[in-house]
């Protein structure tokens, strides 16, 4: 049971290049999410999905998509990427509705990402 | 809207003196409380959570918190601290319910002094 897993661990883009985080969960989770976590701000929620073939915006979502085509799997994309992109990537995941009150939400290892 | 205060950005504690991280959140409904452990380079992990049942939350690892309504807290605490224990806390808040989100603090790093 790997938990959750991401794909790269580490990038350095140039501005304006494209690129996709893969996120992949084994636990059969409905709901999975995408962080940005840089120093001093906490995390911040980028894009979600509620289940396979959905999404929706967080709260820092511009300059990023995403998809869920499949349950186990939700991948960030950035299209230009900028130096602002910069940040550590944190994907996670939760059991969702008609899971336990509190619903635990279970990190993977993070991508760092610098944008030169 | 929910959020959470987090003051200051760094504890430094001797090993085995206590530990108290605080935390005070804000939310329109009775809230969700958890706080997470981020250890260097890597991932979050779930410390404890409230979810509305006993007031004092025991964790992992030694750890635990006390939700007050009546002063809208949630610190965290250790009686003991181990060298291990140096890392990045995060409190977090959510309200219950379906499609519920988490909102952060801005984090704490805790450093152990030998």
């Amino acid at each position: 049971n790997a938990g959750v897993t991401q794909t790269p661990k580490f990038r350095v883009l140039k501005t304006g290049q494209s690129m996709t985080l893969l996120c992949a969960q084994d636990m059969n989770h409905e709901y999975m999410y995408w962080y940005r976590q840089d120093p001093g701000m906490g995390l911040r929620l980028i894009h979600y999905s509620v289940g396979e073939g959905t999404t929706a915006k967080g709260e820092v979502p511009d300059g990023y998509n995403v998809s869920r085509l499949k349950k186990q799997n939700f991948l960030l994309g950035l299209e230009s990427a900028a130096p602002s992109q910069t940040s550590v990537y944190f994907c996670a995941s939760s059991y969702g509705a008609g899971g336990p009150p509190a619903d635990t939400q279970y990190f993977g290892p993070g991508t760092r990402l610098t944008v030169l | 809207a929910q959020s959470v205060t987090q003051l200051g950005s760094h504890v430094s504690v001797s090993e085995g003196a206590l530990v108290l991280l605080r935390c005070n959140y804000s939310s329109s409904v009775p809230p969700y409380l958890f706080w997470y452990v981020q250890y260097p380079n890597q991932g979050l992990q779930l410390l404890l959570k409230y979810t509305s049942a006993a007031t004092l939350v025991k964790g992992i690892n030694g750890f635990e918190a006390e939700f007050k309504k009546s002063e809208t807290s949630f610190h965290l605490t250790k009686p003991s601290a181990h060298m291990s224990d140096a890392a990045e806390y995060f409190c977090a808040v959510s309200k219950p319910g379906a499609n519920s989100k988490l909102t952060f603090g801005k984090g704490i790093t805790l450093s152990v002094r030998p």
